[in-house]
C-alpha cells in the first residue's frame, strides 16, 4: 500500500489548462476504475471533484475532468481562475477494501 | 443531506490512546461506508481504515494494523476510530469521511469537521 505518486507542485496563470498527474500500479490505479480527486483548500477538509476516474459530482464545475490511462490517472482544470489554488490529492481503491491517497500536488495560479 | 459531527480537540501523552467519534445524521446509519483519514500538519491525506456498520468488520491499511481500532455503533449512529500507543507522529487532524458508492472504494462525499489531536509530553 505504497502511496500513489503525485508531481510535488505544479502552477499556471488564468484561463490556462492545466493537467495534474497521479501514477500508481496494476494493484491499484491500473486495475479499477475508481481513481477520485480532492481539492483542499488551507484548514479546510477536502473536496470531492472526480469520482470513478471520470465521472463530476453534482455542482462541481464541468471546468474539472479527469481520465485514466494504465497505472496513471490525470486531473484536467480548464479556464485556471485564482479560487482554483490549493492542493489537490488523488485517491485509488486498491482492493480489500483499502484505498491509497497520493502525496498531493500543490496548484499555484499565478 | 449527510452530516458528519466529529468530536473535539484531544491533547495526548506519548503512549497513551485517543478515541475519535464522528456523529451522522441525515442518513441511514447502518449502510453508510465511513473511513478515516488523518492530515499531519503540512502533510497529505492517509487513508486508515474504514467500516460499514452493519457488516461491523472493519478494514485498516496495512501500516495501522495492531495499533488502530474502529467500530461504529448503530443505536447512537456513532463511528469511531481509537489509536494506541501514540507517538509524536501520530500528531495530525483526524477525519472521518462517507463513501458515496456504500463501500469502500475512495468516493468520499461528506466529511467531518477534522479533530486536532495532538501528541507531547
Amino acid at each position: 500500500q505504497s502511496a500513489l505518486t503525485q508531481p510535488a507542485s505544479v502552477s499556471g496563470s488564468p484561463g490556462q489548462s492545466i493537467t495534474l498527474s497521479c501514477t500508481g500500479t496494476s494493484s491499484d490505479v491500473g486495475n479499477y476504475d475508481l481513481v477520485s480527486w480532492y481539492q483542499q483548500h488551507p484548514g479546510k477538509a477536502p473536496k470531492l471533484m472526480i469520482y470513478e476516474a471520470t465521472k463530476r459530482p453534482s455542482g462541481v464545475s464541468n471546468r474539472f475532468s479527469g481520465s485514466k490511462s494504465g497505472n496513471t490517472a490525470s486531473l484536467t482544470i480548464s479556464g485556471l481562475q485564482a479560487e482554483d489554488g490549493a492542493d489537490y490529492y488523488c485517491c485509488s481503491y486498491a482492493g480489500s477494501d483499502t484505498v491509497v491517497f497520493g502525496g498531493g500536488t500543490k496548484l499555484t495560479v499565478l | 443531506q449527510v452530516q458528519l459531527v466529529q468530536s473535539g480537540a484531544e491533547v495526548k501523552k506519548p503512549g497513551s490512546s485517543v478515541k475519535v467519534s464522528c456523529k451522522a445524521s441525515g442518513v441511514t446509519f447502518s449502510t453508510l461506508a465511513i473511513s478515516w483519514v488523518r492530515q499531519a500538519p503540512g502533510q497529505g491525506l492517509e487513508w486508515m481504515g474504514g467500516v460499514i456498520p452493519i457488516f461491523k468488520t472493519p478494514d485498516y491499511a496495512k501500516k495501522f494494523q495492531g495499533r488502530v481500532t474502529i467500530n461504529a455503533d448503530q443505536s447512537t449512529s456513532t463511528a469511531y476510530i481509537e489509536v494506541s500507543s501514540l507517538r509524536s507522529e501520530d500528531t495530525a487532524v483526524y477525519y472521518c469521511a462517507r463513501d458515496w458508492s456504500g463501500s469502500t472504494r475512495g468516493g468520499f462525499d461528506a466529511w467531518g469537521q477534522g479533530t486536532l489531536v495532538t501528541v507531547s509530553s
